[in-house]
């Protein structure tokens, strides 16, 4: 199976804040990577698609980074609502997905 | 608009089955793989396995192999997750997903269903 791995855990931003989480897949996925956005007791929304296509309705502060094991998810200027738990997630197995453990967002 | 709406919270017993439904509307069921991903409280997500609502086929996680059975009923455009002999540890938030694919490989999961909170105790 291919391991995701987000760094780091947790992270405490203020408002305003440029913020950027990272996650590293155990072997080349090139850039069949995707980033989720979790708020408490919601489902996860898809953010980022294929490394770096903002999906629609996602604001412009959001971009992703990255392709081979190394991937970036920016935020370019925290707003309130950011604050949540963010996931990347490989797509190059079909057979069988696989996870990053989650980055923290807290309010600093 | 595009909505996958699940069935309410279960509570079971430790070894009994839990069957989990999804209901798809505002797109064809038939075109597009579901598939189910799960969340333990306080945990990350997990993936499951997929069904492919138009033939029926499914892949399962090694993991939740010969414990879990995905089917549809494509006249009511529902998906079904049933997993068997549960465990404390089964105890979760269970999510049905759509997959979007495009470029013949590129593929996210996009809309999620709301969950379905599944609590095993005796």
């Amino acid at each position: 199976d291919i391991q995701m791995t987000q760094s780091p855990s947790s992270l405490s931003a203020s408002v305003g804040d440029r913020v950027t989480i990272t996650c590293r897949a155990s072997q080349s996925i090139s850039s069949y990577l995707n980033w989720y956005q979790q708020k408490p007791g919601k489902a996860p929304k898809l953010l980022i698609y294929a490394a770096s296509s903002l999906q629609s309705g996602v604001p412009s502060r959001f971009s992703g980074s990255g392709s081979g094991t190394d991937f970036t998810l920016t935020i370019s200027s925290l707003q309130p609502e950011d604050f949540a738990t963010y996931y990347c997630q490989q797509s190059y197995s079909t057979a069988m997905y696989t996870f990053g453990q989650g980055t923290k967002l807290e309010i600093k | 608009q595009v909505q996958l709406v699940q069935s309410g919270a279960e509570v079971k017993k430790p070894g009994a089955s839990v069957k989990v439904s999804c209901k798809a509307s505002g797109y064809t069921f038939t075109g597009y793989y579901m598939h189910w991903v799960r969340q333990a409280p306080g945990q990350g997500l997990e993936w499951m396995g997929r069904i492919n609502p138009n033939s029926g086929g499914t892949n399962y996680a090694q993991k939740f192999q010969g414990r879990v059975t995905m089917t549809r009923d494509t006249s009511i455009s529902t998906a079904y997750m049933e997993l068997s002999r549960l465990r404390s540890d089964d105890t979760a938030v269970y999510y049905c997903a759509r997959v979007n694919v495009v470029r013949g490989k590129i593929n996210w999961f996009d809309p999620w269903g709301q969950g379905t909170l599944v609590t095993v105790s005796s």
